[in-house]
């Protein structure tokens, strides 16, 4: 079974700060991961995926992320927080040859100003 | 090219009521998913359907809930008999070739039991 921990349920930065939002996931095949965002009433949208080619993944909104197998990692990063960062933010796992995606419980990003 | 529609956005039940969730996947997608998010937790996994085939269904509850996915028309989410507990977000994705590659999702479905 696959499964997902993002620890930090409420992430609070200052604007221009680094944003690091943590993911760790568990999986017995080769991973694919991904880090979605999720406005208020809003669907989610794709930030970035890891499907087993460049270890440093860069997504759209200036997002990257890196996946580390010895530490089966996916942590998420941006160099400088904007106000409108702020949001919730959303890792998954599914197995490569699977379809459906495992999600974890989200990490609530706050911009302080 | 329109993305994925969710219909309605808002709905409101009865206890003992049937709720129906309408998604329209992207023009040229096959595959949908339906995720229900609870209030404060992650999405978790129901159903995943190609046209008229129901693929993985290992997330569905045993009783009262179904889906479809018709040759023609949108996909269809069923609640029989709501009770409080279904409220919740229902989220429709779809994909021309399944979660691995680019999925995108509709802006949910938030159901009101009452």
């Amino acid at each position: 079974a696959q499964s997902v921990t993002q620890l930090g349920s409420h992430v609070s930065v200052s604007e221009g700060a680094l944003v690091l939002l943590r993911c760790n996931y568990s999986s017995s095949v080769p991973p694919y991961l991904f880090w979605y965002v999720q406005y208020p009433n809003q669907g989610l949208q794709l930030l970035l995926k890891y499907t087993s080619a460049a270890t440093l993944v860069k997504g759209i909104n200036g997002f990257e992320a890196e996946f580390k197998k010895s530490e089966t990692s996916f942590h998420l990063t941006k160099p400088s927080a904007h106000m409108s960062d702020a949001a919730e933010y959303f890792c998954a796992v599914s197995r490569a040859g699977n379809e459906k995606l495992t999600f974890g419980t989200g990490t609530r990003l706050t911009i302080i100003p | 090219n329109a993305g994925v529609m969710q219909n309605p956005r808002h709905l409101v039940r009865r206890r003992g009521q049937e709720a129906r969730l309408r998604c329209s996947p992207m023009k040229g997608h096959s595959h949908v998913y339906w995720y229900r998010q609870l209030p404060e937790e992650g999405l978790k996994f129901m159903v995943y359907l190609q046209k008229e085939n129901i693929i993985d269904e290992s997330g569905m509850p045993k009783e009262r809930f179904s889906a479809e996915f018709p040759k023609e028309g949108p996909s269809i989410l069923r609640i029989q008999q709501v009770v409080r507990g279904d409220s919740a977000a229902y989220f429709c994705a779809s994909s021309r070739q399944g979660m691995n590659t680019e999925a995108f999702f509709g802006q949910g479905t938030r159901l009101t039991v009452v």
